[in-house]
């Protein structure tokens, strides 16, 4: 069964820096894509973030870029979100998610989501 | 970027009703499109993905058509269950961009 854990999330200040992680099991973490997908409070879904499988290429929303990178840990089937220079407007809750992946392929559509960490950035 | 609008952005309707709600693309996205449900303080949950294809285990009233920049939901005859925040998503391009939602209320 797949299953995805978010931790890290809490509150900081404005301008400071976070990292989420996501723990993964119950499937071949290194071959899948992951996606990191935020919503703020009483708010719409927001991509943030994907990283290819076998530590491929990474993608960004432009609300994030240049702030926010994305990783991830094969060997701890693990993923990061290193979160730099927070502001109010990143409050949400982060939620990471996949498609199903094989040998050859993987779907761009999000099937597993974690239950989400909620980062609040304020003074 | 791609933008998606999704309208209407509130939808009243009641049990048994069928409704459709539009999501459309600005720019050509062929069929790649998905459509999730998400009840409050919980994560989506994937309905339908290229743009028809209904996951499996995901009822039958629902159905998703459409191609390049217009697409469509529908729920053919409405649940209780079915009460919920609906969302479209492309992924034709980085960044795979979300419609900003169609609440579904009850009448």
């Amino acid at each position: 069964e797949v299953q995805l854990v978010e931790s890290g999330g809490g509150l900081v200040q404005p301008g400071g820096s976070l990292r989420l992680s996501c723990a993964a099991s119950g499937f071949t973490f290194s071959i899948f894509d992951m996606s990191w997908v935020r919503q703020a409070p009483g708010k719409g879904l927001e991509w943030v973030s994907l990283i290819r499988r076998n530590d491929g290429p990474t993608y960004y929303a432009d609300s994030v870029k240049g702030r926010f990178t994305i990783s991830r840990d094969n060997s701890r089937n693990t993923l990061y979100l290193q979160m730099n220079t927070l502001r109010a407007e990143d409050t949400a809750v982060y939620f990471c998610a996949t498609g199903s992946c094989n040998s050859a392929f993987c779907s761009p559509y999000l099937d597993y989501w974690g239950q989400g960490t909620l980062v609040t950035v304020s003074s | 970027d791609i933008q998606l609008t999704q309208s209407p952005s509130f939808l009243s309707a009641s049990v048994g009703d069928r409704v459709t709600i539009t999501c459309r693309a600005s720019q050509g996205i062929g069929g790649y499109l998905a459509w999730y449900q998400q009840e409050p303080g919980k994560a989506p949950n994937l309905l339908i993905y290229l743009a028809s294809t209904l996951r499996s285990g995901v009822p039958s009233r629902f159905s998703g058509s459409g191609s390049g920049t217009e697409f469509t939901l529908t729920i053919s005859s409405l649940q209780p269950e079915d009460f919920a925040t609906y969302y479209c998503q492309q992924v034709n391009s980085y960044p795979r961009t979300f419609g900003q939602g169609t609440k579904l209320e009850i009448k």
